[in-house]
């Protein structure tokens, strides 16, 4: 079984308006931690927000955050505001305690930004 | 600055020739990991490293080799067992954090084409 799936190959949004992207996850370790990374045509990784398991509050950094619905194994980004700059791929990502350090990526959704 | 350079960033290599890919970084992190990402799809990992002089193979180290002299460098070596190189291959590193998850950072990337 897929450790992270995102479904949305490609998104589309307005700037300016917020948009959702979607990932979805499974493991049976109580312990995890959960990533996303956006990645521009350039092809570098850039770490975005991090929601680990036991944490009780979404996270949020600047106009990212993360809406953790744990028992629906959810880990949606959320973009408000989105700008020109936010056009790259998302990845979402996950490591189990119980694994080390090792991160299961999903396949990433698309997300285009229309001034 | 602090942070993980990779280089080149593109390379070519002919059939049946080993070529030998740089990653170095500057962040004082113990634990260092090769993946490989091909169009359209997530990343795979290769091999990863938590300490000097020690490696582990990940999901596809076939046809790959890696070396952990130095905390700072853990090259990467595809070689002519690698039937399919043609690859975007990035590298990363963390230092164990408890509150942000281990959270991996890249550098920016090598493009290997075969000819």
């Amino acid at each position: 079984a897929q450790k992270i799936t995102q479904t949305q190959p490609g998104m589309f949004v307005q700037e300016k308006e917020a948009v959702t992207l979607d990932c979805t996850y499974d493991t049976s370790d109580p312990s995890y931690g959960l990533f996303w990374y956006k990645q521009p045509s350039s092809g570098e990784m850039i770490f975005l927000i991090y929601q680990g398991s036991y944490d009780q509050q979404n996270a949020t950094e600047g106009r990212y955050s993360l809406n953790f619905q744990k028992a629906r194994k959810s880990a949606n980004l959320v973009i408000s505001a989105s700008q020109l700059g936010d056009s790259a791929m998302y990845f979402c990502a996950m490591r189990e305690a119980n694994t080390g350090n090792q991160f299961y990526f999903g396949t990433g959704t698309s997300l285009t930004v229309i001034p | 600055d602090g942070g993980i350079t990779q280089s080149p960033k593109y390379l070519f290599r002919k059939e049946g020739q080993n070529v030998t890919l740089s990653c170095e970084q500057n962040l004082n992190h113990d634990a260092m990991y090769w993946y490989r990402q091909d169009p359209g799809q997530g990343l795979r990992l290769i091999y990863y490293s938590q300490i000097v002089n020690d490696f582990q193979k990940g999901d596809i180290a076939e046809g790959y080799s890696v070396s952990r002299e130095k905390k700072e460098s853990f090259p990467l070596t595809v070689t002519s067992a690698q039937k399919n190189p043609t690859a975007f291959y990035l590298c990363a590193s963390s230092r164990h954090d408890r509150g942000r998850g281990n959270t991996q950072y890249f550098g920016p990337g090598t493009r290997l084409t075969v000819l």
